[in-house]
């Protein structure tokens, strides 16, 4: 069974066009994110969600919104796709803060999201 | 803000061990990370430090912190072709889940 699932693994889409990305987790987790990694590997926090609440938002255009329907899923929805949102979204979940040892995350397989 | 910094390409022959470099620049770290990520795949954690240890052992890997200067290293003894792979260091401050990571070394094995 695998723990964070990202849906789809690969997108190509033309710009202009809205498109979502889809992530559950069956770890109980509290906490999701999405981290976008560019195409020279660089990795970058979007978003944070605990227990279906908001609790980081870093300089992300507001043309991506994420959603969490409920504290195992966090979906992100782009609108109006640039050539330069190319790249790998990741998502990943962790336990809530202050349950032992933070052992980091669980990372989803990622998805490629290709702007053409 | 935060800032976590790596060497970007690493070669080390099979065999050897690889030592893979990572300074930070938040001192309310506390705990720090390695993860690994293949090529095509998401990142696997690999093994973490508590900022008040100067070392960690587990089977190959062994990790080196050096709190003073923030300086943090992974080796890894006994290099195999199935090391290939990025290596990502992570840190993350007091009170914060949020993971900064760094730019990721990748790791190239000469046979």
């Amino acid at each position: 069974d695998t723990a964070v699932s990202q849906t789809p693994k690969y997108l190509v889409t033309q710009m202009g066009n809205d498109k979502s990305i889809k992530c559950e987790q069956n770890l109980g987790h509290d906490t999701m994110y999405w981290y976008k990694q560019d195409s020279k590997k660089f990795l970058k926090i979007m978003f944070s969600y605990n227990n279906k609440e908001l609790i980081i938002n870093e300089t992300v255009p507001n043309r991506f919104s994420p959603k969490s329907p409920d504290k195992a899923h966090l979906n992100l929805h782009i609108n109006s796709l640039e050539l330069g949102d190319s790249a790998v979204y990741f998502c990943a979940s962790s336990p809530r803060q202050g349950m032992g040892v933070f052992y980091g995350y669980t990372f989803g397989s990622g998805t490629r999201l290709t702007v053409v | 803000g935060e800032d976590v910094e790596q060497s970007l390409f690493l070669s080390v022959r099979e065999g050897d061990s690889s030592v893979i470099n990572c300074t930070y620049t938040d001192s309310s770290s506390t705990y720090l990370y390695w993860y690994k990520q293949e090529p095509g795949a998401g990142l696997q954690l690999l093994t973490y430090i508590f900022s008040n240890m100067d070392m960690k052992q587990d089977q190959r890997l062994t990790v080196l912190l050096n709190k003073k200067d923030k300086h943090l290293s992974l080796r890894i003894a006994d290099t195999q072709t199935g090391d290939s792979a990025i290596y990502f260091c992570a840190d993350r401050p007091f009170g914060n889940e949020k993971l900064t990571f760094g730019t990721g070394t990748r790791l190239t094995i000469i046979p």
